[in-house]
């Protein structure tokens, strides 16, 4: 069964107004979650790591006041892509790290479309 | 700067041939390195993890890893043309707490 969970699997909105993913850790407590994204054709790349307690660490690039991340609990991390624009579509992919493990688990994927 | 480098391919296989999916990475750090297939659309599926020198073989899937060479690849015996898909790298330094470095993917057909 699945381990992690995301929510929605797709969404459309309007450029401008803002759009909040979940992710779930369904089988064990996260310490620690990953947000991916893909655009088409391209490969998965790391937006910014989720610490469970601790303020997110984003990677050279990603806005963090853009993509606000909260790790809300040992089994929830929500991304909210604020005022989204039409360059922000993409899927949007998260992972669940173990821990002391080295297991990493994807979530179901989300695809943004902003009109 | 870490980086992951696959050949996008295509690659085409005929259906019950050995596909050879290879791999570089930049990073000498790395300690963890793993295999994705990804269906279009869809998020990635874990294959294969392989952490030592050497080959591990799971059923049809066989990872071999080089990192004196900084080396890594995937071989499907026997293919079908379910593994049809995008195959793709990915490294870490290892544990659960550091995310992946992904390579772009090889895009792979079987052919029946």
């Amino acid at each position: 069964g699945a381990v992690v969970s995301q929510h929605p699997s797709w969404v459309i909105c309007k450029s401008g107004t803002s759009v909040k993913i979940e992710c779930r850790s369904l089988d064990f407590q996260a310490t620690t979650m990953f947000w991916y994204r893909q655009f088409p054709k391209q490969s998965l790349m790391l937006m910014a790591t989720s610490n469970e307690g601790s303020k997110a660490t984003y990677e050279q690039g990603v806005e963090k006041d853009k993509f606000l991340i909260n790790h809300a609990s040992l089994t929830l991390s929500t991304l909210t892509v604020t005022s989204a624009h039409p360059e922000d579509s993409s899927f949007y992919i998260c992972s669940v790290g173990g821990k002391g493990g080295n297991t990493i688990y994807f979530g179901e994927g989300s695809w943004l479309t902003v009109v | 700067q870490k980086e992951v480098e696959q050949n996008s391919g295509p690659l085409s296989v005929p259906e019950g041939a050995i596909a050879s999916l290879n791999c570089t990475y930049s990073d000498r750090g790395s300690q963890s390195f793993f295999w994705y297939r990804q269906y279009s659309g869809k998020s990635p599926e874990l294959i294969m993890s392989i952490y030592s020198n050497g080959d591990k073989e799971d059923g049809r899937f066989t990872a071999q890893l080089n990192k004196a060479s900084q080396y890594v690849s995937l071989l499907i015996r026997d293919s079908q043309p379910s593994d049809s898909a995008t195959y793709l790298c990915a490294v870490n330094r290892g544990g659960g707490a550091d995310g992946l470095t992904f390579g772009k993917g090889t895009h792979l057909i079987i052919q029946p």
